[in-house]
């Protein structure tokens, strides 16, 4: 199974800044990767697919980039309501795996 | 939107099967392809395997000996065995619509989870 590693695991920072979180693969997936948002109690929430394209309605502020089988999620000012769990998912290799979260908090 | 809700009890005893059904409404079960997700509390996700209206399934090889999947088409409805649950079980269960990208699938619409707790 292809591992996908999240850093940091958590984090804190205050509104309006800028936040990135990194998510490693084990091996080349390729641009085969998607980012979901997840608050307390609810389902997952697909953000970006293809490490960088942005799925509809998902504010401007959210963006991805690749770098060989490193992917950064960035926000540009971070939002009261962008305070959640982020995931990494590959879709390059079945079985599909998820990196283990980035708790950002305030 | 396609709303998904998952339903079934919360309540599972060791080693007994966990089931668990999804209602697909907005939209018909025969478009896509669907998965089941679980997160343990606290963890991360894991993917459990998807299914096709035809019937054509792929699994996790991690659970596959244990899972089975199911679609009835006549209810729009997609349905999770696991059999010979543990306390490793314990989790949330979500149903999910992929999306095809350029080599396999993620999921763009996601039910809202049923908590599962195997217990005796």
């Amino acid at each position: 199974d292809i591992q996908m590693t999240q850093s940091p695991s958590s984090l804190s920072e205050s509104v309006g800044n800028r936040v990135t979180i990194t998510c490693r693969a084990s091996q080349d997936i390729s641009t085969s990767l998607a980012w979901y948002q997840q608050t307390p109690g609810k389902a997952p929430k697909l953000l970006l697919y293809g490490a960088s394209r942005l799925e509809s309605g998902v504010p401007s502020r959210f963006s991805g980039s690749a770098s060989g089988t490193d992917f950064t999620l960035a926000i540009s000012s971070l939002q009261s309501e962008d305070f959640a769990t982020y995931y990494c998912q590959q879709y390059y290799t079945n079985p599909w795996t998820f990196g283990q979260g980035t708790k950002v908090e305030i | 939107q396609v709303p998904l809700q998952e339903s079934g009890p919360g309540l599972v005893k060791p080693s007994e099967t966990l089931s668990l059904t999804c209602n697909v409404s907005g939209g018909s079960v025969k478009s896509d392809w669907w998965s089941w997700i679980r997160q343990p509390p606290g963890r991360e996700l894991e993917w459990i395997g998807h299914i096709y209206y035809t019937g054509s399934t792929g699994y996790n090889p991690s659970l596959k000996s244990r899972v089975t999947l199911s679609v009835d088409t006549s209810k729009n409805q997609l349905s999770l065995k696991l059999a010979f649950v543990t306390a490793t079980d314990t989790a949330v269960y979500y149903c999910a619509k992929m999306r095809s990208g350029s080599y396999g699938y993620y999921f763009d619409y996601w039910g809202q989870g049923s908590l599962v707790t195997v217990t005796s």
